[in-house]
C-alpha cells in the first residue's frame, strides 16, 4: 500500500534535548512538508521541500531543522532552541498531476 | 498573501440535519481550494477539492462544496449529518504551485463538528 508513515506516534523529550521525527513516503512524490498543529490554531507550515537536496523555510521554522537526502524521506529535528515544542506534528507529500497533499498519521511530541 | 477564515470554531447539528461549514479565502491568483477532515489523533484526509471547471464539487462521504468567486467562499455542506461525521474540518487554499507538482497550502483554524442524537 502506498502512503506516508511517521514514527514514532508518541515522543517524550526532556527540555534541552534535540529530537528527530521520521517521515517516509512511497508515493513517489517530489514535494514534502512538515506542519505543526496546536489546538485552535490549525496547521502551520514549518518547512517544505520541492525536490531532493532542496528545502525552504515555512512560516514557523525557528528552532527546527530538516534534511532531504532521499526522495522518500524528510526527517524533522526539533532543537533545544524551539521554546514551545509540545505539539502534534504532521508530515505530508504531494506531486505529479495531483494538487492535494497526502498526510501521515502524525507524531505527538511532549516536552517534560 | 493568501488566507483562510473559517467561521465558527465549533458547530453542533442533530443527526439527519443539514451540515454547513463556512470557509472564506483571500488569494491574489485563481485559487485551488480544499476541504480536509481530521479524526482525533490522526492525520488529515482529503474530502474534496476545487481546481478548475465546475464550481460545485462533490467529495467523499456525501459532502460537497461550491466555489463562489464573487463571495470568495467555499462552504462545505452535507444534506444529512451522521454520527460518524463528528470530526474537525479544515479548509485550505493554494495559490503557490510548484513546477514539479505539489503546492503550498494555507489552512484555516478548523471547525469542530459535533453531531447529536
Amino acid at each position: 500500500d502506498g502512503g506516508i508513515t511517521q514514527s514514532p506516534k508518541y515522543l517524550f523529550r526532556k527540555e534541552g534535548q534535540n529530537v528527530t521525527l521520521s517521515c517516509e513516503q512511497n508515493l513517489n512524490h517530489d514535494a514534502m512538508y512538515w506542519y505543526r498543529q496546536d489546538p485552535g490554531q490549525g496547521l502551520r507550515l514549518i518547512y517544505y521541500s520541492q525536490i531532493v537536496n532542496d528545502f525552504q523555510k515555512g512560516d514557523i521554522a525557528e528552532g527546527y531543522s530538516v534534511s532531504r537526502e532521499k526522495k522518500e524521506s524528510f526527517p524533522l529535528t526539533v532543537t533545544s532552541a524551539q521554546k514551545n515544542p509540545t505539539a502534534f506534528y504532521l508530515c505530508a507529500s504531494s506531486g505529479g498531476q495531483l494538487n492535494e497533499q497526502f498526510f501521515g498519521p502524525g507524531t505527538r511530541l511532549t516536552v517534560l | 498573501a493568501q488566507s483562510v477564515t473559517q467561521l465558527g470554531s465549533h458547530v453542533s447539528v442533530s443527526e439527519g440535519a443539514l451540515v454547513l461549514l463556512r470557509c472564506n479565502y483571500s488569494s491574489s491568483v485563481p485559487p485551488y481550494l480544499f476541504w480536509y477532515v481530521q479524526y482525533p489523533n490522526q492525520g488529515l484526509q482529503l474530502l474534496l477539492k476545487y481546481t478548475t471547471g465546475a464550481t460545485l464539487v462533490k467529495g467523499i462521504n456525501g459532502f460537497e462544496a461550491e466555489f463562489k468567486k464573487s463571495e470568495t467562499s467555499f462552504h462545505l455542506t452535507k444534506p444529512s449529518a451522521h454520527m460518524s461525521d463528528a470530526a474537525e474540518y479544515f479548509c485550505a487554499v493554494s495559490d503557490d504551485r510548484f513546477t514539479g507538482g505539489g503546492n503550498k497550502l494555507t489552512f484555516g483554524t478548523g471547525t469542530q463538528l459535533k453531531v447529536e442524537l
